[in-house]
């Protein structure tokens, strides 16, 4: 099994820059990725790590750290259009894909 | 296709039928998803196929939930006796390799009542 911890909610004002957290423990480890979820919307393919380090695409950029099971999502510049549930999700040596409960940013004029 | 389609959109049906959702994936996509949405929550795994087999059916919460993918392409996702406690966004995704990125349909809402 695995466990995948983010925050619930997090709020930031336009221009601003966020980071959430993602903490996750599984048996067998093959990437991590990151999705924005609009309110009755599917959720949208982000960003995708593999090996440790950065990955900066755009505004927003991801890190992973797999010995400490760790990686953020960094959200720079912040529009208001960034308002969404963002979704960490581990896929294991299995290839099963399992996503956390997500956190939802709100973004203030 | 263009992307992942998902039929019905919606669906709401009397508690104790049976209900089928459909799964079109992205044209050549091998590795097929299913997932069940509660609101405020994250999508929750309920099956996942490569080519034809269910790779992993850990997810699925009872045997009153069967899924299919008889050709390698279209998916079928059944559930019998359904419950109010079906009732959720039911999300499938496909991904061009076991390693790939999952996109997803836009879902079918389905509601018992």
């Amino acid at each position: 099994g695995q466990n995948i911890d983010q925050p619930t909610e997090m709020t930031a004002t336009e221009g601003a820059i966020v980071q959430i957290n993602c903490t996750y423990q599984t048996s067998g480890f093959n990437g991590l990725f990151w999705y924005q979820q609009h309110a009755g919307e599917a959720p949208t393919f982000l960003s995708y790590n593999v090996l440790d380090g950065l990955e900066e695409k755009g505004r927003f950029s991801s890190f992973l750290s797999r010995s400490k099971g760790y990686s953020y999502l960094l959200l720079k510049e912040l529009q208001m259009k960034d308002s969404a549930s963002y979704l960490c999700a581990v896929l294991r040596n299995d290839y099963k894909l399992s996503f956390g409960a997500g956190t939802t940013v709100t973004v203030r004029a | 296709g263009a992307g992942v389609s998902q039929t019905p959109s919606n669906k709401v049906t009397e508690k104790g039928k049976y209900v089928e959702l459909r799964c079109d994936p992205i044209s050549g996509h091998t590795a097929l998803y299913w997932y069940r949405q509660s609101l405020g929550q994250g999508p929750e795994f309920l099956i996942y196929f490569q080519g034809t087999g269910a790779a992993d059916d850990s997810g699925l919460p009872n045997d009153r939930f069967f899924a299919v993918r008889p050709e390698g392409s279209v998916s079928t996702l059944k559930i019998q006796r359904t419950e109010r406690g079906d009732s959720a966004v039911y999300l499938c995704a496909s991904s061009t390799s076991e390693r790939g990125a999952a996109f997803f349909g836009q879902g079918t809402r389905l509601t018992v009542v």
